[in-house]
């Protein structure tokens, strides 16, 4: 079975701290990692993803993932939080297993604080 | 390019009353995806359409059901509604139902049942 875990349900950091959202998943094959953000009353953007190759991959407004498969692990960071990154993160895994539909986890709630 | 499209964005319905969620992909996408969002359970996928056909089914009752026009275009029905199917349903295309390929979200629909 395939699942999506994130242990902080909300975190809050100060503007200008560094910030990493924790994401564990289960998957029988070769995962597909995803971490998308979403605004209230707003869908989900694509923050970043990884299929294969380097572990660390970047992404859109500065932040990184780092792929961990010893851990299963695949954690958000960004080294400098500006206010406008308070939304909801949600971490997800797909594949071939799923038929490539994403399962997500339950996201981490952040804020950001003078 | 524009993105995803979804209507109507709110819907108020009783129980007991069916509903049509519509949603348009961006031009040139193939698949579209369905995903309910609650408060209690998360991002759960309903299904996922490609070239008209359903070619991926998550855990829900037949109450839930979809098309795929031959513009891509995709409607989700649900009958006989329920005070749980009060949620956001969100609709993501991408080129092709793989892994390889990024979901791109719409901003969603809000149903309330009451």
């Amino acid at each position: 079975a395939q699942s999506v875990t994130q242990p902080d349900i909300h975190i809050t950091v100060s503007e200008g701290a560094s910030l990493e959202l924790r994401c564990n998943y289960s998957y029988g094959a070769t995962p597909y990692l995803f971490w998308y953000v979403q605004s209230p009353g707003q869908g989900l953007q694509l923050l970043l993803k990884y299929f294969s190759g380097d572990t660390l991959v970047q992404g859109i407004k500065g932040f990184e993932a780092e792929f961990k498969r010893s851990q299963s692990s695949f954690n958000l960071r960004k080294p400098s939080v500006h206010w406008s990154d308070a939304a909801e993160y949600f971490c997800a895994v797909g594949g071939r297993n799923s038929g490539y539909a994403l399962n997500f986890g339950k996201g981490t709630s952040l804020l950001v604080t003078p | 390019k524009a993105g995803v499209t979804q209507t109507p964005r709110y819907l108020i319905k009783t129980r007991g009353q069916q509903v049509t969620l519509s949603c348009s992909p961006i031009s040139g996408h193939r698949s579209v995806s369905w995903y309910q969002q609650t408060p209690g359970q998360g991002l759960q996928f309903l299904f996922e359409y490609f070239s008209e056909t359903q070619r991926n089914k998550g855990n829900f009752p037949g109450r839930f059901s979809g098309r795929q026009f031959s513009n891509s275009r995709s409607e989700m029905n649900v009958s006989t509604l329920e005070l749980g199917d009060s949620a956001l349903y969100l609709c993501a295309s991408s080129l092709a139902a793989s892994g390889g390929n990024e979901q791109f979200f719409g901003p969603g629909t809000r149903l309330t049942v009451l």
